[in-house]
């Protein structure tokens, strides 16, 4: 069965701290990735996603994730964090040919001023 | 943007009774829309893909007699748990697929909390 691991369930920075959260997941076939971001009070929201191409993709406030195949990884980057990014973060999986979307427990960011 | 309405966004019920949770798509149209299901830290697990005028799909170990929907329109679906007991308490998130380009917009969830 496919799942996703979200190793850090909870991260505090200081703004202007780099970041990197971790996302591996388990299916051996093609995937598609996503990041999606819940904030305060807010829905469920994406951030980014991976269908094919460049591994390397760039999503929106600054957030990029990078596809590593052979690591079975999907890690989420922000060179430099903003207090605004405070929020949940969720790393998601679907097989190509499926709707269902397999959730990660999601990690928690809390950025200080 | 997309918004997925879904309410309401908190409710509190004695053990037996029956919860009915919406979902509406306000600016889009929706054939699929998903229930998800999110205990304590934990993952958000799908309980059933719902489908404009015909039966839900729902995932295995989802009782289908306890979690009824119903996909009626284009831009709403419902889930109902029936006779609700406090194992049923958690975090009930939809998502409705928006039929011209396939994007996937979440609703507020529902925290359903039995007594």
């Amino acid at each position: 069965a496919q799942s996703v691991s979200q190793h850090n369930h909870h991260v505090i920075l200081s703004e202007a701290a780099s970041l990197e959260l971790g996302c591996n997941y388990s299916y051996g076939g093609t995937v598609n990735l996503f990041w999606y971001v819940q904030y305060p009070g807010q829905h469920l929201q994406l951030l980014l996603k991976y269908f094919s191409g460049d591994p390397l993709v760039k999503g929106i406030k600054g957030f990029e994730a990078e596809f590593i195949k052979s690591k079975f990884s999907f890690n989420l980057r922000k060179p430099s964090v903003q207090w605004s990014d405070t929020a949940e973060y969720f790393c998601a999986v679907n097989s190509y040919n499926t709707d269902k979307l397999i959730f990660g427990t999601g990690t928690r960011l809390q950025v200080f001023p | 943007g997309a918004v997925v309405s879904q309410h309401p966004s908190r409710v509190i019920c004695k053990s037996g009774t029956s919860v009915k949770i919406e979902c509406r798509s306000l600016d889009f149209q929706a054939t699929t829309m998903f229930w998800y299901r999110q205990f304590p830290k934990q993952s958000l697990m799908l309980m059933a893909t719902s489908n404009e005028g015909s039966k839900a799909t729902y995932e295995q170990g989802v009782e289908k007699d306890k979690f009824l929907i119903n996909h009626a329109s284009l831009t709403l679906s419902t889930l109902t748990v029936t006779s609700a007991h406090p194992e049923d308490s958690s975090f009930y998130i939809c998502s409705a697929r928006d039929i011209l380009n396939e994007k996937l917009f979440f609703g507020s969830g529902t925290q359903l909390s039995v007594l």
